[in-house]
């Protein structure tokens, strides 16, 4: 069974804060990506990765980063954590034409 | 603009009837659809799936319909069942520069009432 973990479940963190969220996945899948789920907008992309070092934008890219050094590995990084930021993230991943597989979510809160 | 809208933010459905949420697509071009469930503080769950060269696919008590000159998908569940009360997500697969990625509609809330 394919297994994506989410390094948290809830975070608080401060505004201008730098933040880090991790994503772990277990089935060798060559991507990866970062969604924020907000009531009303559903899932938009923010990121996504489709092999190690390599990423590409999503529809919702600005203010955030991400890092893939490795292929199991998929972190999503707040530069400067801002209150518009206070979502739930939620990472997939998975392969081309196949369906992808989420996390749990990690619900933010930038006070 | 979205690419992929679901228009019923909810829907509302007697225990033992059919429900059907509906969802629409504006690029010919998509050819990959899938449907997720998701309940609160859980990830989305992958339900079904459909490829553009279908215009039927089901799986169980699920079956997703595609009509390809309307860019018009529906998911229909029969019989609902109080568990199917969920947040269900319609989904195209969709080409970026150097990789595809899903893009997701905003969802439509299913309550089942027994």
């Amino acid at each position: 069974d394919v297994k994506v973990t989410q390094s948290s479940r809830y975070l608080v963190k401060r505004t201008g804060e730098k933040v880090f969220l991790e994503c772990v996945q277990d089935m060798d899948h060559e991507n990866m990506f970062w969604y924020r789920q907000d009531p009303g907008l559903g899932l938009r992309l923010i990121y996504f990765s489709y092999d190690v070092k390599m990423k590409e934008k999503g529809d919702i890219p600005e203010g955030y980063s991400v890092s893939r050094e490795k292929k199991e590995r998929f972190s999503l990084i707040l530069e400067s954590a801002s209150t518009n930021q206070t979502s739930m993230y939620l990472c997939a991943s998975g392969v081309t034409y196949q369906p992808q597989h989420f996390g749990d979510g990690t619900r933010l809160s930038i006070l | 603009d979205q690419q992929v809208k679901q228009n019923s933010p909810s829907l509302s459905v007697q225990e033992g009837r059919i429900s059907i949420l509906n969802c629409d697509y504006t690029n010919s071009m998509f050819d990959y659809f899938l449907w997720y469930k998701k309940y609160p503080a859980e990830g989305p769950t992958f339900l079904i799936s459909i490829s553009s060269i279908k215009d039927k696919n089901e799986d169980g008590r699920f079956t997703v319909f595609l009509n390809k000159s309307a860019k018009h998908l529906s998911l229909h569940i029969v019989p609902s069942q109080p568990g199917d009360s969920a947040v269900y997500f319609c989904a195209a697969s969709v080409e970026f520069q150097a990789g595809t990625a899903l893009i997701f509609g905003k969802g439509t809330t299913l309550s089942v009432s027994s």
